[in-house]
């Protein structure tokens, strides 16, 4: 069983468009996680959830918009989509002090 | 705020050879956790290793072993035994560990390879 899953694993869209990635996990962890991968390869946080409640929400522009309807599963809705929007997102999910666990990654191209 | 620097940006070992990465951090914090994860070309994010800041005592895992340095701030990792599996970006990584749940704080990466 796949402990987080996302979907789709890759995403290309042209500019402007409005896409979602879902992030799913099986572990019933409390705690969930955007990060954003740029092509440079550098990892930061965007968004954590905890209890279906947003904790962090990093300076991320207001087009992406998170939502959790349960404590399982963490969605990225991004509107209106930009070129610097290119990269790798990924969804995490951990429980209290412990190591957090990825998701497989969405690698989302604008053209 | 936490910072997490590797200032190695690639690295090549000979298989079956001992290579260490290096990562400093900075913090004011007294309770946090360093981790080690590993992301080869499939992209997936996987732990290596992981260290409490209040164990003195070094993490080993396998052939993978840091030396933490906590009075320095520097947390390295050792891989013995290099293989090719190895090849891979590795992230050091840092987590406060005082509020429960909180978000990593990545170094930038240093890409490893090993070669045959």
């Amino acid at each position: 069983d796949t402990a987080v899953s996302q979907t789709p694993k890759y995403l290309v869209t042209q500019m402007g468009n409005d896409k979602s990635i879902k992030c799913e996990q099986n572990l019933g962890h409390d705690t969930m996680y955007w990060y954003k991968q740029d092509s440079k390869k550098f990892l930061k946080i965007m968004f954590s959830y905890n209890n279906k409640e947003l904790i962090i929400n990093e300076t991320v522009p207001n087009r992406f918009s998170p939502k959790s309807p349960d404590k399982a599963h963490l969605n990225l809705h991004i509107n209106s989509l930009e070129l610097g929007d290119s990269a790798v997102y990924f969804c995490a999910s951990s429980q209290a002090r412990y190591e957090q666990y990825f998701g497989p990654g969405t690698r989302l191209t604008v053209t | 705020a936490q910072t997490v620097t590797q200032s190695q940006p690639e690295m090549s070992v000979q298989e079956a050879e001992t290579v260490t990465l290096s990562c400093t951090y900075d913090t004011s914090e007294s309770n946090y956790y360093l981790f080690w994860y590993k992301q080869p070309p499939s992209r997936q994010m996987i732990l290596v290793i992981r260290q409490e800041a209040y164990k003195q005592q070094n993490a080993t895992e396998n052939r993978f072993s840091v030396n933490f340095q906590k009075a320095a701030k520097s947390f390295s990792l050792k891989i013995s035994d290099s293989q090719l599996g190895d090849t891979a970006m590795y992230f050091c990584a840092f987590m406060k560990g005082s509020s429960g749940n909180t978000p990593l704080v990545f170094g930038k990466g240093t890409r490893l390879s090993v070669i045959a």
